[in-house]
């Protein structure tokens, strides 16, 4: 069974701070992506990865893909309010897509 | 709002009984993907259906079934329900026309529908 687990599982931050959430399993993808959900909604695609080593950004948002496609972080610089909400990394496979633990960021004004 | 449509948005029930959860994929999209969410057991791939086929299939229970109508819109029916199978149960659409899950497409979820067995 593959499984991701993330760390930390929570996180309560000021306004402005940086961060760092990771995202790590033993088991080898094709890709990996990370998605935000709030309260009420489904989530939210913000990036796929591909390439081991792979690095994206979104703003103030950077993603980050191990060399051996096992693992990946996602640093957010300068943090605000409406970055609050939990994140999920996703790793996909063939005939399969492995949902992390979960990441629930607190961003504080 | 991403397109994608599920009704109803919440639903009470009692055990033993059998629901049936409804989902419309955003126009155009020809695949679905059914998602079970639960505090103990995070986001859980159940299935995917293509064009109404059955294309993957995860960690669904065999009281679980689903299925994809012409129209495209699919239904996950629970039954012989147990306390453990109250969630949020989210559906999501891609437009993916190859095989199995392709790893650059684009899911996007609906709202959800939270059950909740008592």
């Amino acid at each position: 069974t593959q499984l991701l687990e993330q760390s930390p599982q929570f996180l309560s931050i000021q306004e402005g701070e940086n961060l760092t959430v990771y995202c790590n399993s033993s088991s080898v993808f094709s890709s990996l992506q990370w998605y935000r959900q709030e309260p009420g909604e489904g989530p939210v695609l913000l990036v796929t990865v591909v390439t081991g080593g792979e690095v994206k950004k979104l703003k103030r948002l950077t993603f980050q893909f191990g060399d051996a496609r096992k693992d990946s972080s996602l640093h957010i610089t300068a943090a605000q309010p409406g970055d609050t909400g939990l994140y999920l990394c996703a790793g996909r496979g063939y005939q399969k897509v492995t949902f992390g633990t979960g990441t629930k960021l607190q961003v504080i004004p | 709002d991403s397109g994608v449509t599920q009704t109803p948005k919440h639903l009470i029930t009692a055990t033993g009984q059998r629901v049936t959860l409804r989902c419309s994929p955003r126009s155009g999209d020809l695949s679905v993907y059914w998602y079970q969410q639960s505090l103990d057991q995070g986001l859980q791939f159940l299935i995917q259906y293509y064009n109404g086929e059955e294309r993957a299939k995860g960690n669904i229970l065999e009281r679980f079934s689903a299925q994809q109508f012409p129209d495209l819109h699919s239904e996950l029916n629970l039954s012989s329900l147990e306390l453990g199978d109250s969630a949020l149960y989210f559906c999501a659409s891609s437009q993916l026309a190859g095989t199995g899950v392709s790893h650059t497409d684009t899911q996007y979820f609906g709202p959800g529908t939270r059950l909740t067995v008592l």
